[in-house]
């Protein structure tokens, strides 16, 4: 079985500041690993994946997530914030079994201030 | 390339009113899925198939049933609707269960 756990379910940081979204997971076998953002009024829309190949994954609109086994973390970065970050961030995990099903974390929501 | 529809955009329902969600899909994805989103407890899983022909029971599948006949839609039904069926809805397709999920613009759904 899989769960996941943000941390925060709310950021706030200045523009040009460093974007830090924090993700942990659990799982009993080796797992795939999402983030998916949610702008208002809208679905969500995958950042960027985790399949077990590199563990620094780089996805779009400049973020990047680095799996770390040792931590079960699978936290989501950006080195500067822009105003059209502001959104829903959530993390999801799952693993390759036909039993698995991608479970969702509960969210962050990320502002921007000027 | 539309991806994933859904209708309608939004409703307004009376208690006890049956309603059915539709979606759409036109990626040829094997499996959809049905989600809630409500405040504070992010996206919560309904009803799920795996391909064309077979459902499954998600986290919070009572007061719902869906329907798979074709690869393409999966209408979800609240068979007489209550005020807590009142959010927001999701329809997501993938290739396969452990695929990343592309998902519609939801429905938003208020159940006086």
């Amino acid at each position: 079985a899989q769960s996941v756990t943000q941390l925060g379910s709310h950021v706030s940081v200045s523009e040009g500041a460093l974007v830090l979204l924090r993700c942990n997971y659990s799982s009993s076998v080796p797992p795939y690993l999402f983030w998916y953002v949610q702008y208002p009024n809208q679905g969500l829309q995958l950042l960027l994946k985790y399949t077990s190949a590199a563990t620094l994954v780089k996805g779009i609109n400049g973020f990047e997530a680095e799996f770390k086994k040792s931590e079960t973390s699978f936290h989501l970065t950006k080195p500067s914030a822009h105003m059209s970050d502001a959104a829903e961030y959530f993390c999801a995990v799952t693993a390759y079994s036909s039993a698995s099903k991608i479970i969702f974390g509960s969210g962050t929501r990320l502002s921007i201030r000027p | 390339i539309a991806g994933i529809t859904q209708a309608p955009t939004s409703q307004i329902l009376a208690a006890g009113r049956r309603m059915t969600l539709r979606c759409t899909q036109d990626m040829r994805h094997n499996a959809m899925y049905w989600y809630r989103q409500d405040l504070g407890l992010g996206l919560r899983l309904i009803h799920y198939s795996n391909t064309a022909g077979t459902t499954g029971k998600g986290e919070v599948p009572d007061g719902y049933s869906v329907s798979r006949a074709n690869t393409d839609d999966f209408p979800l039904t609240l068979a007489s609707a209550v005020p807590s069926q009142t959010s927001v809805y999701f329809c997501a397709s993938s290739a396969g269960d452990w695929d990343e999920q592309f998902f519609g613009p939801g429905t938003r759904l208020t159940v006086l």
